[in-house]
């Protein structure tokens, strides 16, 4: 089955600076590759999704990039402010009826 | 109310307790999930319902039930529970099977003790 693996588990960064998680799959079926942000007490919240035919897309200071060759692909924050602070979660969908592999989590710590 | 609503939001339950978590969605959304969350791990899916039918049963023990009666409604019955059942419960929902509009509930917390 599908296995996906998320680095790094943590990352703090100065506020301003860039953030980036790498996450890494292992069926080449996968079509399709959301990112999620979860805060504190709430469920994960949709942020930026990218589909197998692209290599890139980008929404405002977020952007992620796929590479199907090597099965990977990442998410990129830039000028990250305080309230980026969050877990983010990576995903991927190979099958049918919405069945997602996630990764395990990024701690994202923005410090002032 | 709009998106996917799960009630309680918290639940403390002893071992040979019978309680069930509730979840509505507002979207009209052909399909729901019922995950697991626990510290550390990656979400674990547990049942998958589609048109009120269950599609994915992930290995999960009899003592979870779940419960469809119709395409806005999903719930999990929980009997004579564990303590590594504690965990945050997640209901999701989707148009359909590719991913379109996937949202999440905001969980239940669940103890066990």
């Amino acid at each position: 089955g599908e296995n996906v693996e998320q680095h790094p588990s943590t990352l703090s960064v100065q506020e301003g600076d860039s953030a980036v998680i790498k996450c890494t799959y292992s069926d080449s079926a996968s079509n399709y590759f959301p990112w999620y942000k979860q805060e504190l007490g709430k469920g994960p919240q949709l942020i930026i999704d990218i589909r197998s035919n692209v290599g890139e897309k980008k929404d405002q200071r977020i952007a992620v990039t796929l590479n199907k060759t090597a099965k990977h692909f990442s998410l990129h924050i830039t000028e990250t402010q305080p309230e980026d602070s969050a877990v983010y979660f990576c995903a991927a969908l190979t099958d049918s009826w919405g069945k997602f592999q996630f990764g395990a989590g990024t701690q994202v710590v923005v410090t002032p | 109310e709009t998106g996917v609503t799960q009630t309680p939001r918290h639940l403390v339950m002893g071992m040979t307790n019978k309680k069930s978590l509730k979840c509505e969605q507002h979207l009209g959304h052909n399909a729901m999930y019922w995950y697991k969350q626990s510290a550390k791990k990656p979400l674990e899916l547990m049942f998958v319902y589609s048109l009120e039918e269950r599609v994915e049963n992930n290995s999960v023990p009899s003592r979870f039930s779940p419960e469809c009666p119709n395409s806005s409604h999903l719930f999990l019955h929980l009997h004579t529970l564990q303590p590594e059942d504690s965990a945050l419960y997640l209901c999701a929902s989707s148009q359909d099977g590719t991913g379109v509009g996937y949202t999440f509930g905001s969980g239940t917390r669940l103890t066990v003790v």
